[in-house]
Order: C-alpha cells, then sequence, then structure tokens
C-alpha cells in the first residue's frame, strides 16, 4: 500500500501570509496531483507534476515534485481569504493504471 | 460542458436501511469512480469502472456495498443495510481513458450521508 502524509493537517494564518504544505511518501509516483476542495464539493485538480525536481506555478500557487519522485510541496505567497480549503495530494504509482492514493489533506484557514 | 452529477447530495437514514446513490459521469468518460470520504481525510477508492466492467472492487465492503454501472454511463452505489460507520461523503469521479500516466479526475459534488 502506498501512503502519502501531508503535513501540516491543519494551519490558521493571517491574509498576506506564506506558507508551505508537504505530501511525503516512501513510494516513488509516477505523477503526483494537487486538489483543493471546499466545503460541500468534491475535489478540484489543481496542478499535475510528472517529472522528478518539476517546479509549476499557478498564479500564487507554486507547486515542486521531488527529485526522487516521492514528495512534494505547495507553496502559496500572500495567502488570501480564498485560499481556504482542503488541500489534497494525490499519487499515481507506477503500474497502478489510473489509480490515485490521496494523503489525508491539509486544512488551510485563511482569515482576514 | 456539465460537469459530474451526483444525487441526492444529503442523505439521512436510521440504521440497517437501504440507501442508494446515482451518479452521472462527463460525457465521453468511459472511466468511473466512487469513492469515500470521512470527516477530515482524503478520498479512498471504493471501486473503479473502465465502461461497464469493474476492474478494481478490492476495497468495497461487499457484504453490504454493491454498486453497478450498465450501459457504461451512470453508476449507482448501493448500502445494504446501512451501518453507523458508513456515514461519510460518497464521492463520483470520471476520466478519459488513461494513457501515458497523465490523466485528470473530475469529482462531482458528493453525497453527504448520515446514518443515524
Amino acid at each position: 500500500t502506498q501512503l502519502l502524509e501531508q503535513s501540516p493537517q491543519f494551519l490558521s494564518i493571517q491574509e498576506g501570509e506564506n506558507l508551505t504544505v508537504y505530501c511525503n511518501s516512501s513510494s516513488v509516483f509516477s505523477s503526483l496531483q494537487w486538489y483543493r476542495q471546499e466545503p460541500g464539493e468534491g475535489p478540484v485538480l489543481l496542478v499535475t507534476v510528472v517529472t522528478g525536481g518539476e517546479v509549476k506555478k499557478l498564479k500564487r500557487l507554486t507547486f515542486q515534485f521531488g527529485d526522487a519522485r516521492k514528495d512534494s510541496s505547495l507553496h502559496i505567497t500572500a495567502a488570501q481569504t480564498g485560499d481556504t480549503g482542503l488541500y489534497l495530494c494525490a499519487g499515481v504509482g507506477y503500474n497502478a493504471g489510473n489509480m490515485l492514493t490521496f494523503g489525508g489533506g491539509t486544512r488551510l484557514m485563511v482569515k482576514p | 460542458e456539465a460537469g459530474v452529477v451526483q444525487s441526492p447530495r444529503y442523505k439521512i437514514i436510521e440504521k440497517k436501511q437501504p440507501v442508494a446513490f446515482w451518479c452521472n459521469p462527463i460525457s465521453g468518460h468511459n472511466t468511473l469512480y466512487w469513492y469515500r470520504q470521512n470527516l477530515g481525510q482524503g478520498p479512498e477508492l471504493l471501486i473503479r469502472y473502465e465502461n461497464e466492467e469493474a476492474v478494481d472492487d478490492s476495497q468495497l465492503p461487499k457484504d453490504r456495498f454493491s454498486a453497478e454501472r450498465l450501459k457504461g454511463v451512470d453508476s449507482t452505489l448501493k448500502i445494504q443495510p446501512a451501518e453507523l460507520g458508513d456515514s461519510a461523503v460518497y464521492l463520483c469521479a470520471s476520466s478519459l481513458e488513461w494513457t501515458s500516466g497523465i490523466y485528470e479526475q473530475y469529482f462531482g459534488p458528493g453525497t453527504r450521508l448520515t446514518v443515524t
């Protein structure tokens, strides 16, 4: 079983602050995805990283895939209240077809 | 383009009662997934369909859960009888056929089940 651990589990910050959340595993993934989920909704895909060491930017969000393809991070610059939500990482293992293994999530609250 | 549609959005039942959830995937998506998401946790896969065939149901509690995807489009997930521990959000997702390890799953809003 491939497990993904996310940290921190909860994060409460003030608007304008920067933050980083982490997604770690002992397993190697062929690709890794980040989702954001708002209350009462399903997860929405933010980004897919495929290459070890890859960095992708989505406005104020920066995603990095570890060189060894076992971990990933999400950095948010100047957080806004609209960034509030549950951030989930999900990995695709080798020979796993299109199976996603989700981490437990980081619940972010950005206060005005 | 319409997204993944699920109904009902909320369901409250007493334990030992049956319940069914319905999912309509995005048009053209041949892969359909049912996930269960417990409060404060990430989704866990219950079953995956490729067209009408269940290709992975290893995590589906088969003593009380069943699923079908007749005609390879809509799908239903049923629980009979429901237990208190089944309270969760049941998410449906769909995707195009997986190629080269890069694909996207599109999730519906989920059905929040409360078993009392």
